[in-house]
């Protein structure tokens, strides 16, 4: 299949703790995206790391990739109520986007 | 002003009955794209235009056809809808030059009954 495959499907923390989400796929990529979806809406592109990138930093975002392992993690410090949301990742390889079912991340305030 | 803004946020209709969702982006982007999310929150691709043209059509009963009049409009007709058509369907745009940057709409949640 040509989409990441996320996990854990759902995940439930305080507010103020850290989140991590772990996306997998199976092909050779360019570069891979996560998305974020708030309930009720469409998704929001949040980082992009290009396949020659290790690491990636956005206000509390952190992302990884590992190609050899095919992998990546984003991890969410501090996280806040408003983080509460399904985060998507998607690997990048010249075809439309095809994303999995995401993880669903509640952050209890 | 809304990126991508599609309409109706929300239809219900009978089985049977045609219907059209309207997608519009003001970003200048060259791609436009369908996407149908069920209810396991799966987000499946449909239809990809290029500056109108069909470039992607996936697994889609031909019941479902999208109309591109111009790169910024791409709308999605049904016909003779079916209770498993019920679902988020997703509007996105992206410029062509595979990032996978794409732009999304808020989605129209379509229900059969």
């Amino acid at each position: 299949s040509q989409q990441g495959e996320e996990d854990p499907q759902a995940l439930s923390i305080q507010e103020g703790e850290n989140a991590t989400m772990n996306c997998s796929y199976k092909t050779s990529i360019n570069n891979l995206q996560w998305y974020r979806q708030n309930s009720g809406r469409g998704l929001v592109h949040l980082i992009l790391i290009r396949s020659n990138e290790r690491e990636k930093h956005s206000g509390r975002l952190r992302v990884t990739l590992d190609t050899s392992k095919k992998s990546s993690s984003l991890l969410i410090t501090a996280s806040r109520a408003a983080d509460t949301a399904s985060y998507f990742c998607a690997p990048v390889f010249g075809a439309p986007l095809v994303f999995g079912k995401g993880t669903r991340l509640s952050v209890i305030a | 002003d809304t990126a991508v803004s599609q309409t109706p946020k929300y239809l219900v209709t009978q089985m049977g009955n045609d219907k059209s969702i309207k997608c519009e982006q003001n970003l200048g982007h060259d791609t436009m794209y369908w996407y149908k999310q069920d209810s396991k929150k799966f987000l499946k691709i449909m239809f990809s235009y290029n500056n109108k043209e069909l470039i992607i059509n996936e697994t889609v009963p031909n019941r479902f056809s999208p109309k591109s009049p111009d790169k910024a409009h791409l709308n999605l007709h049904i016909n003779s809808l079916e209770l498993g058509d019920s679902a988020v369907y997703f509007c996105a745009s992206s410029q062509n030059r595979g990032d996978g940057k794409l732009f999304f709409g808020s989605g129209t949640q379509l229900s059969v009954l």
